[in-house]
């Protein structure tokens, strides 16, 4: 199984619908996660933390299940501009350098109008 | 609010050629980290340096230097350039490992 493993998608959504995908990851020891976002030919932007009591921001929703080790990332009321690629990093700790830091290939988001 | 800067933003080298990719960053960030993000590959860490004077391999570290003379810069360096290495490089820098990176706006480099 690899260490970090997401859906590559496209998910193709209509605007204004919910739509989530998950990251799961294999190492239970697995401490700290995050969403980042990508845009087409763009650096990959901090979206959010991934906090164990789960977290909102607006229209996006992140959790965490430490039972099944995925976290999750919600999105209500889709926009055309939520069209990206979304990546999950996770982070074992303790750990030294970049040992045990992975980021995901990601899920490629399509909203369609 | 600079954050993470990255020179140059696109370079055409000719197999055989150096070059050198500058990161700086204005956070005063310990960790720094360059990947390369190939299509369909998903960011790879190539070398990373967890503070001044410190220098370490990630996973794909062949073909490639660094160096990190100066707490916010770290630079990437490409001794003989191979068609192999024409990617979009990313610089990334973190307080520590636990916390999120922040990226440059990337390196298009192109190797003929």
């Amino acid at each position: 199984r690899k260490e970090v493993e997401q859906d590559p998608g496209p998910f193709n959504v209509p605007e204004g619908a919910t739509v989530a995908f998950n990251c799961t990851y294999s190492n239970s020891a697995s401490q700290s996660f995050f969403w980042y976002r990508q845009d087409c030919r763009k650096e990959p932007k901090l979206l959010m933390s991934v906090y164990s009591s789960g977290n909102e921001d607006g229209r996006f929703t992140a959790q965490l299940n430490r039972a099944s080790q995925y976290i999750s990332l919600l999105i209500r009321d889709s926009k055309l501009s939520d069209s990206a690629t979304y990546l999950c990093v996770v982070i074992i700790i303790p750990g030294g350098g970049a040992d045990g830091l992975t980021f995901g290939k990601g899920t490629h988001l399509i909203i369609q109008p | 609010n600079a954050g993470v800067t990255q020179t140059p933003k696109f370079r055409v080298l000719k197999t055989g050629q150096s070059m050198t990719l500058l990161c700086a960053q204005d956070m005063n960030h310990e960790y720094m980290y360059w990947y390369r993000q190939d299509p369909g590959m998903g960011l790879r860490l190539i070398h990373y340096s967890v503070g001044e004077g410190t220098t370490a391999k990630g996973e794909v570290p062949d073909g490639y230097n660094v160096s990190r003379l100066k707490k916010q810069n770290f630079l990437l360096g490409l001794e003989s350039a191979a068609p192999s290495q024409t990617s979009v490089y990313f610089c990334a820098s973190s307080y520590d490992r636990s916390q999120p990176q922040h990226f440059g706006d990337g390196t298009r480099l192109s190797i003929l």
